[in-house]
């Protein structure tokens, strides 16, 4: 994928407000897909996970959308806050591989109290 | 439940040198994964094991960088001679089997190399 550096994407929102971050992915055939939360100095914290053959999948404040026609991916949360502020990644599993997880450009949320 | 253990957590160390990196996966995974992330980008697959054999070594750069596991449990990534474009953050993950749906990738916190 593109290297953005240390030019990461970034959404601000408030505290109490959703959160939609979005992903755009690069293999039609692949067939799961993850959304990981890094905290600063952390390591990825598995969120929630989606495969191919849906389209939508709940979690707790997490709900992950899966449009496969455009290859595109989003992870929203509900009632966002402060513990909530972190980099996100998709990551993505090819049909076929080894189970190698390819990881898209992060996002980093910030929450305003 | 333990998560993946990895240490040393920090390392300094000047180019040409050699560093070693350990990591414990989660109890009872099979499949292990050496990460790269360097900063401001997603982590990059260095190598998979599964269980003390090599899946996937294809990103690995291999005239520095080797790795083993040779009980199938634990596992070592080793770097010699490091280059200064080698300072990142080496994350070990583990999974039940090969990452599909079902069998989540549980990342460690990682080992942050600093290379000058």
């Amino acid at each position: 994928g593109e290297s953005v550096g240390l030019h990461l994407p970034t959404l601000s929102v408030q505290e109490g407000d959703n959160s939609i971050i979005n992903c755009a992915y690069s293999n039609s055939a692949s067939d799961y897909f993850i959304w990981y939360k890094q905290e600063s100095g952390k390591g990825p914290q598995f969120i929630i996970d989606i495969r191919s053959n849906m389209d939508k999948r709940q979690g707790q404040r997490v709900t992950v959308l899966l449009n496969k026609t455009v290859k595109h991916l989003s992870l929203q949360i509900a009632a966002t806050q402060p513990g909530d502020s972190a980099v996100y990644f998709c990551a993505e599993k090819w049909r076929g591989s080894q189970g190698n997880l390819i990881f898209g450009k992060g996002t980093k949320l910030s929450v305003k109290p | 439940e333990a998560g993946v253990a990895q240490s040393p957590r920090y390392k300094i160390i000047e180019k040409r040198q050699s560093v070693a990196f350990w990591c414990n996966p989660i109890s009872g995974h099979a499949t292990l994964y050496w990460y790269q992330q360097i900063l401001g980008q997603g982590p990059k697959l260095l190598i998979q094991f599964q269980n003390n054999g090599v899946v996937d070594d294809s990103q690995l750069p291999k005239d520095r960088f080797s790795a083993e596991r040779l009980k199938g449990v634990d596992s070592t990534l080793k770097i010699q001679p490091a280059k200064l474009e080698d300072s990142a953050v080496y994350l070990c993950a583990s999974s039940l089997a090969p990452g599909h749906a079902g069998n989540t990738i549980y990342f460690g916190e990682g080992s942050w190399l600093t290379v000058v």
